[in-house]
């Protein structure tokens, strides 16, 4: 396993204003994600943060909203811009593992960053 | 419909039984399965990765049907530190997206 450590574990911010959540990893990992998870919703994939590159962003969610950074293999930012109530929900960070088996991975979650927008 | 669908319960039951939830997928080319435990106001932790073969950990069974595209876990004698909800996820590695999560079922074990 993987020990990720997310920060800030929460805040309350104001409307229009900005957050940049910070994932560290204490191992390189190829495959870092943001998940969103909305209250008593499940899990949805934001985006998978790419070293060197731009990220990739699923349906629904864009760079400009949710910019991410991934600089090294051990971490990682998601910034939620222009903040709305409509943002309040729970940001994980996640990671991919190999577990051995050549075609299986496992994904683990740091604590989660819970934001509520006012 | 969705991708990953499961039974959201709540499913309670009393302490010492046994409780079966479901998980059905659409994407036919999926490669791996898994059941995630999420506690209230936890991130969710891998609770076991479910192979072809079907595998057990102490009181948990996990079983994977690719012909019918479901998934199951078993828990046996329940106990009260069971009570979470019980995500499964499915790995679409040859997709650009990679994992995809159920909605959750809640079980609450009852004393």
């Amino acid at each position: 396993s993987a020990v990720i450590s997310q920060k800030p574990s929460r805040d309350i911010c104001q409307r229009g204003t900005s957050l940049t959540i910070q994932c560290q990893v204490d191992s390189q990992v190829t495959m870092m994600f943001w998940y969103r998870q909305q209250p008593g919703q499940s899990l949805t994939l934001i985006a998978t943060a790419n070293q060197g590159s731009e990220a990739t962003y699923e349906s629904g969610f864009v760079i400009d909203k949710f910019p991410i950074s991934r600089p090294n293999l051990t971490f990682s930012t998601l910034t939620v811009s222009n903040m709305s109530p409509e943002d309040s929900s729970i940001y994980l960070c996640s990671v991919e593992l190999w577990t051995g088996n050549v075609v299986n991975t496992e994904a683990f979650f740091g604590q989660g960053t819970r934001l509520t927008v006012v | 419909r969705k991708e990953v669908e499961q039974d959201p319960g709540p499913f309670n039951v009393p302490e010492g039984a046994t409780v079966a939830f479901n998980c059905t997928y659409s994407n036919s080319a999926s490669q791996s399965f898994f059941w995630y435990r999420q506690d209230c106001r936890k991130e969710p932790k891998l609770l076991m990765s479910v192979y072809s073969s079907g595998n057990e950990d102490g009181r948990f069974t996990a079983q994977l049907n690719r012909a019918s595209q479901y998934i199951s876990l078993l828990i046996r004698d329940s106990k009260l530190s069971d009570s979470a909800t019980y995500l499964c996820a499915v790995n679409r590695r040859n997709y650009g997206q990679n994992f995809v999560f159920g909605p959750g079922t809640r079980l609450s074990v009852l004393p």
